[in-house]
């Protein structure tokens, strides 16, 4: 079974600038996430969805941060325009269902974004 | 508002002995407290789980034990081998299917 897919693993921006992140989560996964863990951190939760709708994004800076999933598969995750505090590894992950309690999250390996 | 805690950053242990990672919690709420290990460059991947209604449960060399009432829960690897250096995140399902992540706890075994 093919794991979650990111690109790109690596991105150098100067502030201000726009970046996007793509992920492919497992196959027939309907629940996916994107984190974002900043250095020394643990990872924190900034949108869910399940299919292609927004389960939560309560902690998703709007103002800067858009993502959407089409048709219930890949997402993006946007920066528009990018803070030096937006320097993170933004981690995509996928679960079977969000029905069961304590589902397992798979993750991908994550991009890492430096913000100059 | 930290609702999870790993107030040990980073734990050396030598090779063949235990290791206890710790993690503290103040939402009663929690239903599920799932433990992650992450390698650098990668992604976190998933270890074990507990449920609330349990107080242990065990995989192969890894034990979780929860404390409802303390609010506390514990990962023991026994015996700690090499492959185990990485960083362990405890990771409580809220009920809402949003996992909150502590801080993390670094573990390096000592060959």
């Amino acid at each position: 079974e093919a794991g979650v897919a990111q690109s790109p693993r690596y991105k150098i921006i100067e502030k201000r600038q726009s970046v996007a992140f793509w992920c492919n989560p497992i196959s027939g996964h309907a629940t996916l996430y994107w984190y974002q863990q900043i250095l020394g951190q643990g990872p924190k939760l900034l949108i869910q969805f399940q299919n292609n709708g927004v389960v939560d994004d309560s902690q998703l800076p709007k103002d800067r941060f858009s993502a959407e999933r089409l048709k219930g598969v890949d997402s993006t995750l946007k920066i528009q325009p990018a803070k030096l505090e937006d320097s993170a590894v933004y981690l995509c992950a996928s679960s079977r269902t969000r029905d069961r309690g304590g589902e397992k999250l798979f993750f991908g390996s994550g991009t890492q974004l430096s913000v100059l | 508002d930290q609702q999870v805690k790993q107030n040990s950053p980073s734990l050396s242990v030598q090779e063949g002995r235990i290791s206890i990672l710790n993690c503290d919690y103040t939402n009663s709420m929690f239903d599920y407290f799932l433990w992650y290990k992450k390698y650098p460059a990668e992604g976190p991947t998933f270890l074990i789980s507990i449920s609330s209604i349990k107080d242990k449960n065990e995989d192969g060399r890894f034990t979780v034990f929860l404390n409802k009432s303390a609010k506390h829960l514990s990962l023991h690897i026994v015996p700690s081998q090499p492959g185990d250096s990485a960083v362990y995140f405890c990771a409580p399902d809220s009920g809402t299917y949003k996992y909150i992540f502590g801080t993390g706890t670094r573990l390096k075994v000592l060959a």
